[in-house]
């Protein structure tokens, strides 16, 4: 069974930075591209960013170019976001999501982990 | 950016009776066309891909239609678990975008 498990959520200081993880196992993790999808509460869904399975190819959501980076660590079957100078429109729950076809990171992703909730505020 | 506009934003049925929610795209996606289903508490969950393939495990009820900007998820005979928010996403061009959402409630 595919599981996906976030972490690293928290409160933090608009400006500051965070870490999300999100580990993963029930699959072979460095054949799916993964990404990464935000919903502020009670609020609709926004893709963040996608990275491939191993070529490193990424997207990024114009909101959060240049500040936040997407990684992945093959070898132990973990997503990475590293999100910098964070505002409060950042706020928001962060799932992780593995695409459905292996190999092509352009494609539908599915499942979604339970999420991790990012809260900005001083 | 691709913009997608889901209409109604809530639709009040009864169960047993069918749901039809519609996705219109601001330029054509082509079939790049996804449906979600999201419950309260939990991440949504992939319906329908390439705008008419239920994905996995997912109950003949639900179909999808449509190409380029016009998209349909009908829900034939509603069960009391299908009463949640659904969502499109579009993956044509990135950004990768959704609707906002329509809302199906019990009356």
């Amino acid at each position: 069974e595919v599981q996906l498990v976030e972490s690293g959520g928290g409160l933090v200081q608009p400006g500051g930075s965070l870490r999300l993880s999100c580990a993963a196992s029930g699959f072979t993790f460095r054949h799916y591209a993964m990404g990464w999808v935000r919903q502020a509460p009670g609020k609709g869904l926004e893709w963040v960013s996608v990275i491939s399975a191993s070529t490193g190819n990424t997207n990024y959501a114009d909101s959060v170019k240049g500040r936040f980076t997407i990684s992945r660590d093959n070898s132990k079957n973990t997503l990475y976001l590293q999100m910098s100078s964070l505002k409060a429109g950042d706020s928001a729950l962060y799932y992780c999501a593995k695409a459905v076809v292996q190999g092509v990171i352009s494609d539908w992703f599915d499942p979604w982990g339970q999420g991790t909730l990012v809260t900005v505020s001083s | 950016e691709i913009v997608l506009t889901q209409s109604p934003a809530t639709l009040s049925l009864s169960p047993g009776e069918r749901a039809t929610l519609s996705c219109r795209a601001s330029q054509s996606v082509g079939r790049y066309l996804a449906w979600y289903q999201q419950k309260p508490g939990q991440a949504p969950r992939l319906l329908i891909f390439e705008a008419s393939t239920r994905a996995t495990g997912i109950p003949a009820r639900f179909s999808g239609s449509g190409s380029g900007t016009d998209f349909t998820l009908t829900i034939s005979g509603l069960e009391p678990e299908d009463f949640a928010v659904y969502y499109c996403q579009q993956r044509s061009s990135w950004p990768w975008t959704f609707g906002q959402g329509t809302k199906v409630e019990i009356k």
